[in-house]
């Protein structure tokens, strides 16, 4: 299994402003992945993260709003650019471990004011 | 990625009863994983399914996997308290997981 470590857990933001994301994972990982999980709904994936290349976006999503690092096959970044009212989410990093098992950060819960 | 629909979208029961859950797609699918996220929690691994007509069991939980590899089935027998949250089908798709819409699980002791 692989544990992760992800912070901050919840923030209040002003509009306007950028909150990065940290996740840190016991374990080297190829592939990490980005999720949004709004307020009653299903996980969407936002990016592929992987080390040493550019991130990949999913449809609807832009490195400009989501950039994200990726320096070491332990850690990530996402920052939430330019926030307004509609990002307020939890995000969820996640990696992939053995036989393809997802495991995930135990989220960040945005509330953007 | 791909488009997999989940139903139904809540499911509300008494304690005992039996539950389940559906997950159908369009395409074929090379495999297919289910996951429950407690209330404030995140996503838990619980099973992948591979092969067609797969049938998996975990004590209550009975997992289903179509023979034509397009749809899958979660079915929770004797529900009790701890078994609610929101049940997810995911599936893979060039490395990538993508989730379906989800199936809330609420039950009544």
């Amino acid at each position: 299994s692989a544990v992760i470590s992800q912070k901050p857990s919840r923030d209040i933001c002003q509009r306007g402003t950028s909150l990065t994301i940290q996740c840190q994972v016991d374990s080297q990982v190829t592939m990490m992945f980005w999720y949004r999980q709004q307020p009653g709904q299903s996980l969407t994936l936002i990016a592929t993260a992987n080390q040493g290349s550019e991130a990949t976006y999913e449809s609807g999503f832009v490195i400009d709003k989501f950039p994200i690092s990726r320096p070491n096959l332990t850690f990530s970044t996402l920052t939430v650019s330019n926030m307004s009212p509609e990002d307020s989410s939890i995000y969820l990093c996640s990696v992939v471990g053995h036989n393809e098992k997802l495991f995930f950060g135990s989220g960040t819960q945005l509330s953007v004011l | 990625g791909q488009q997999v629909m989940q139903i139904p979208q809540y499911q509300h029961v008494q304690e005992g009863e039996d539950f389940t859950t559906y997950c159908n797609s369009s395409t074929t699918l090379s495999n297919i994983q289910w996951y429950k996220q407690r209330p404030g929690g995140h996503p838990v691994f619980l099973i992948q399914l591979v092969k067609s007509g797969e049938v998996k069991k975990q004590k209550r939980l009975t997992f289903q996997f179509g023979e034509a590899k397009k749809n899958s089935s979660l079915h929770i027998t004797a529900t009790q308290t701890t078994d609610v949250g929101t049940y997810f089908c995911v599936t893979a798709d060039f490395n990538k997981f993508y989730f379906g819409s989800g199936t809330k699980l609420n039950v009544k002791p």
